[in-house]
């Protein structure tokens, strides 16, 4: 399956820490994407890196690709309350998204 | 402005009962998406459409349609023959099929 599966399930931290969650996949890709959902909301896209792409910085946000491997990670820097949430990857082929189960962040003020 | 909007917020179904519940978006996007999440889960694809008058079933296509006539709006319909309807609603939109997609608030669905 296209499916993201993320890793861990859930994750707690402190302020200030960084938090890193992982995304494995079973087919070939044209892009990935990472994604937020505050809870009772719509989801935000946070970035996407395409295949050919190893890594991509936006802010305080890291993800990496290896199509080798079909997995990804997404690296928080320095972390907020405010980045309490559920994270989602979503592997891409040309005609839709498929949404893996997420990761619930919480960051402990 | 410019984005994508669903109604109602929430939404109450009685037994047998179809419901309609509306996604527009005004970003003229080719590409949009019907979502269903249920409490502590991902999302699962119920439909899509890449282009107007065209759509595709997703993952949980039964129990509901869809329509696409104008390119602005793609409509989901909840049948009577969805036996389990509860369950949070997110429709989507992107550019083009399979990039960055752009989620309205979502649509509560409750049964009675």
């Amino acid at each position: 399956s296209q499916q993201g599966e993320e890793d861990p399930q859930a994750l707690s931290i402190q302020e200030g820490e960084n938090a890193t969650m992982n995304c494995s996949y079973k087919t070939s890709i044209n892009n990935l994407q990472w994604y937020r959902q505050n809870s009772g909301r719509g989801l935000v896209h946070l970035i996407l890196i395409r295949s050919n792409e190893r890594e991509k910085h936006s802010g305080r946000l890291r993800v990496t690709l290896d199509t080798s491997k079909k997995s990804s990670s997404l690296l928080i820097t320095a972390s907020r309350a405010a980045d309490t949430a559920s994270y989602f990857c979503a592997p891409s082929s040309y005609d839709k998204v498929i949404f893996g189960p997420g990761t619930s962040l919480s960051v402990i003020p | 402005d410019g984005g994508i909007t669903q109604s109602p917020k929430y939404l109450f179904r009685k037994e047998g009962q179809n419901v309609t519940l509306s996604c527009e978006q005004n970003l003229n996007h080719d590409a949009m998406y019907w979502y269903r999440q249920d409490p502590g889960q991902g999302l699962r694809l119920i439909y899509y459409s890449q282009i107007v008058n065209d759509f595709q079933k997703g993952d949980i296509a039964e129990g509901y349609s869809v329509s696409r006539e104008k390119k602005e709006s793609f409509p989901l319909t909840v049948t009577s023959a969805q036996k389990n309807p509860t369950a949070f609603y997110l429709c989507a939109s992107s550019p083009q099929g399979g990039e960055t997609q752009y989620f309205g608030p979502g649509t509560r669905l409750l049964v009675l």
